[in-house]
């Protein structure tokens, strides 16, 4: 399996604030990556996809960038509804693996 | 807009089967275009891809948990299923079911349709 190694696990960032999440992968997987929002209780939402394209609907503060194995997720001003946690999925090779997820917290 | 819900049973037994059924409403799971999958969360822990179907019927499962898993499709019905046998405490979890495109390649776009999903608890 790809071994994706998310960091930092936790954060903590003020609103406004520019956040970083980095994804390396174990292996090449192009830019088969999308990056995940989960709020307590619900489902993952889907931010980006292949990397760097955002989702319809998602803000714009949010971006995805990387190819190869490593990738980043940036939230370019921190808004009080994105405090959550974020994981990125690999899907270029089977199983499709998780980071292990970074939760933003509210400094 | 596509929708997924799950369904089933939230207590199941040490030993006994886990089965739970994906309704998709809102478009066809016959499409042709996507994969149907399985997801799930232990409590306070990260995502694990159980498997995934394909309308033809076609599967592919986790190498962790291959021999223990089964997902069918019922296209009458616009749904699919998730069948673990064998379980024990460690399979207890928020399962989800989602919905992962496929490009013209044929390789997977990643799950962007997530079901709202279920608490599973195994205990006797």
């Amino acid at each position: 399996d790809i071994q994706m190694t998310q960091s930092p696990s936790s954060l903590s960032a003020s609103v406004g604030d520019r956040v970083t999440i980095t994804c390396r992968a174990s292996q090449g997987i192009r830019n088969d990556l999308g990056w995940y929002q989960q709020k307590p209780g619900k489902a993952p939402k889907r931010l980006i996809y292949a990397a760097s394209s955002l989702q319809s609907g998602v803000p714009s503060r949010f971006s995805g960038s990387g190819s190869g194995t490593e990738f980043t997720l940036t939230i370019s001003s921190l808004q009080p509804e994105d405090f959550a946690t974020y994981y990125c999925l690999q899907h270029n090779s089977y199983p499709p693996t998780f980071g292990g997820g970074t939760k933003v917290e509210i400094k | 807009q596509v929708q997924l819900q799950e369904s089933g049973p939230g207590l199941v037994k040490p030993s006994q089967t886990l089965s739970l059924t994906c309704t998709v409403s809102g478009g066809s799971i016959s499409s042709g275009s996507y994969y149907w999958s399985w997801i799930r969360q232990p409590a306070g822990k990260g995502l694990e891809w159980i498997g995934r179907i394909y309308t033809s019927g076609s599967t592919n499962y986790n190498p962790s948990l291959k021999s223990r898993v089964t997902i069918s499709v019922d296209t009458s019905k616009n749904q699919f299923s998730l069948k673990l046998s064998s379980v024990t405490a460690a399979d207890t979890a928020v399962y989800y079911c989602a919905r992962e495109g496929i490009a013209a390649a044929g390789n997977p776009l990643g799950a962007d349709v997530w079901g709202q999903g279920t608490t599973v608890t195994v205990s006797s």
